[in-house]
């Protein structure tokens, strides 16, 4: 089952500009975290924010967290086009044992 | 390179069939993941080793089933294989903390194709 639900499914921009991706989920987390998946290999993990954090920042990417709301954002400044891939969050959830429940992802194309 | 070994990187098998995927996780890893991924489920937890122990399962069938070896490899036993068992199977492995699951490592998968 997908815990997480990512929004908007596919995001089409241009290189220079902004990317947010959003996530929400359902229950409650232990941490968020965000992968990247380029074409069929396989996930890389870019960021982990933890319950009681409410932003974090590594390089151009920018996560936030709104446990109220059970939601998480994902924001790329200066995109390129290698930043073309698709966009995963996954939850460690507190009451689902020892795995991450990932979303359903967001296609990102970056047109140069 | 994410420092966890996938083999074989492709396999295509018939109905009915019983494939092993195999897994080596990164060294010093003692936690061990499968996912399954497909077009139509997406990304779906099927099992997690620590150690060698079971530690967690998701909707993983009972023609599937897993084992974690001393030396921390793991493999994915799949029997009986029907046509919607063709997906991409992930393995990854972590320092379980005991705390919550850190960040994952992913290795390059295995596409599977049941014919």
């Amino acid at each position: 089952s997908q815990q997480g639900e990512e929004d908007p499914q596919a995001l089409s921009i241009q290189e220079g500009e902004n990317a947010t991706m959003n996530c929400s989920y359902k229950t409650s987390i232990n941490n968020l975290q965000w992968y990247r998946q380029n074409s069929g290999r396989g996930l890389v993990h870019l960021i982990l924010i933890r319950s009681n954090e409410r932003e974090k920042h590594s390089g151009r990417l920018r996560v936030t967290l709104d446990t109220s709301k059970k939601s998480s954002s994902l924001l790329i400044t200066a995109s390129r086009a290698a930043d073309t891939a698709s966009y995963f969050c996954a939850t460690d959830e507190v009451t689902s044992g020892s795995r991450l429940t990932f979303g359903e992802g967001t296609q990102l194309t970056v047109n140069p | 390179d994410s420092g966890v070994t996938q083999t074989p990187k492709h396999l295509i098998t018939a109905t009915g069939q019983r494939v092993t995927l195999r897994c080596s996780p990164r060294s010093g890893d003692l936690s061990v993941y499968w996912y399954q991924q497909s077009l139509d489920q997406g990304l779906q937890f099927l099992i997690q080793y620590y150690n060698g122990e079971e530690r967690a399962k998701g909707n993983i069938l009972e023609r599937f089933s897993a084992q974690q070896f001393p030396d921390l490899h793991s493999e994915l036993n799949l029997s009986s294989l029907e046509l919607g068992d063709s997906a991409l199977y992930f393995c990854a492995s972590s320092v379980a903390s005991g705390q919550g699951v850190e960040k994952l490592f992913f290795g390059s998968g295995t596409q599977l194709s049941v014919l």
